[in-house]
């Protein structure tokens, strides 16, 4: 069964720091990994999406990495902002349309 | 263009009643999904369905629980009887397409008491 891990399960900055989230998958036949963000009381917005066959996807702030092989994919946010904060899920789909969460980053940004 | 749209949005209940969780996918969205989030587990998924059939309810944890997607704009979960252990955040979401990013509700925060 894939296991995914997200490292640190907790994390605080302050304003303006580039800073570097990181999830790991034990199985790397992976159709795509994707990122999303939760609010406290909300349900998960996606932030970005990489298929397997691609490196890396970016969107303003925000970069995404995967490295398949190794079984590890980063978030890079630059310029860290307060309404940054928030929790940071990343989820591996495998067959079947099935996805497999994280844990978790819980981002504090402070002013 | 509305997301998905979860109701209730907060479920208090005694214990060995019936629950029932609604869902409405985005329109025009033919894959619906339905996760329960635990501070212990973490997001689990339960069911999915693919154009309204059930396509794998291996996540599903018993009997008790049980998922309908009658048309492609609603889907159920309802659990019957609920115990305590099932007080959880329940998620859907949808997507355009396999592969394709999921789109979530804000989700029903269900306590059995």
């Amino acid at each position: 069964k894939q296991e995914v891990t997200q490292i640190p399960a907790a994390l605080s900055v302050p304003e303006g720091e580039n800073l570097v989230l990181n999830c790991s998958f034990t199985d790397s036949a992976i159709y795509n990994l994707q990122w999303f963000r939760q609010d406290p009381g909300k349900g998960l917005t996606s932030l970005l999406l990489i298929q397997s066959s691609q490196r890396e996807q970016t969107s303003g702030r925000l970069n995404a990495s995967l490295d398949k092989s190794s079984g590890r994919s980063t978030l890079y946010i630059a310029a860290s902002q307060p309404g940054d904060s928030a929790t940071y899920l990343c989820a591996v789909r495998t067959g079947a349309n099935n996805l497999f969460f994280g844990t978790g980053t819980r981002l504090t940004v402070i002013p | 263009d509305a997301g998905v749209i979860q109701s209730p949005r907060h479920e208090v209940t005694e214990m060995g009643q019936e629950v029932t969780l609604r869902c409405k996918p985005i329109s025009g969205h033919n894959s619906l999904f339905w996760y329960r989030q635990t501070m212990m587990r973490g997001l689990e998924l339960l069911i999915y369905f693919n154009n309204n059939v059930p396509i794998d309810d291996s996540g599903m944890p018993e009997d008790r629980f049980s998922a309908k997607m009658p048309n492609a704009s609603f889907s159920t979960l309802k659990i019957q009887p609920s115990e305590p252990r099932d007080s959880a955040v329940y998620f859907c979401a949808s997507s355009s397409d396999q592969g394709q990013p999921q789109h979530f509700g804000d989700g029903t925060r269900l306590s059995i008491l």
